[in-house]
């Protein structure tokens, strides 16, 4: 069974540009969540969908953004990079509530 | 108070030690809990999955719950360098949403 695939796996950008990272989760996985990666804060929940409803958020500013589609992959964008962006953001899947999470290996972003 | 604390260590043992890994959490209504492991430059890797309190064992791994003191544990047998990653605690909280420790940095010593 294949797992999470996220893509692209390195992305360099620079401050005020925008991004769009992608999500396949695994078959039958309905529900998605990401998160973004540092080494100061940890694993940071950014928001978590399933049936292409954003059913939570987390505390992060408007200009992260995410979307999920009929096929259950999933989306997530960022625009006005700034520099404190730059993080590895983690897509996981899961079959829906009180599931376990299944990860990607992530997209490194780099901001310059 | 953050909802988990785990100690990130750096954790250095030798090849063969017994590890233990410890979180504390905040709420006790939390009761679905999973232990991770990241390697570098990889996403994190689902180890246990245990719900409510108790243990739970699979192979060299044994996760405990103890509720009363909303300490979570995984305990490592017969540790191989194999086994040198990050090791993260986790808490589904609901509200379809899961937390996570900062992750314990182990090294293990061949």
């Amino acid at each position: 069974k294949a797992g999470v695939t996220q893509t692209p796996r390195y992305l360099i950008k620079t401050r005020g540009q925008q991004v769009t990272l992608s999500c396949s989760p695994i078959s039958g996985h309905r529900s998605v969540s990401w998160y973004q990666q540092t080494p100061g804060q940890g694993l940071q929940f950014l928001f978590e969908y399933f049936s292409e409803t954003q059913r939570n958020k987390g505390n992060f500013p408007g200009r992260f953004s995410g979307r999920q589609f009929s096929n259950s992959r999933s989306e997530m964008n960022v625009s006005t990079l700034e520099l404190g962006d730059s993080a590895l953001y983690l897509c996981a899947s899961s079959f829906g509530d009180n599931s376990p999470l299944h990860f990607g290996n992530g997209t490194r972003l780099t901001v310059t | 108070q953050k909802e988990v604390e785990q100690d990130p260590g750096p954790l250095s043992v030798p090849e063969g030690a017994i590890v233990s890994l410890n979180c504390t959490y905040s709420n006790s209504a939390f009761q679905y809990f999973m232990w991770y492991r990241q390697y570098s430059r990889k996403g994190p890797e689902l180890l246990m999955y245990t719900y409510s309190s108790g243990n739970k064992e699979d192979g060299r791994f044994t996760a405990q719950v103890d509720k009363s003191s909303k300490y979570i544990s995984l305990f490592i047998r017969d540790s191989q360098p194999s086994d040198s990653a990050t090791y993260l605690c986790a808490i589904y909280t609901g509200g379809f949403k899961t937390i996570f420790g900062a992750g314990t940095r182990l090294f293990v010593k061949a």
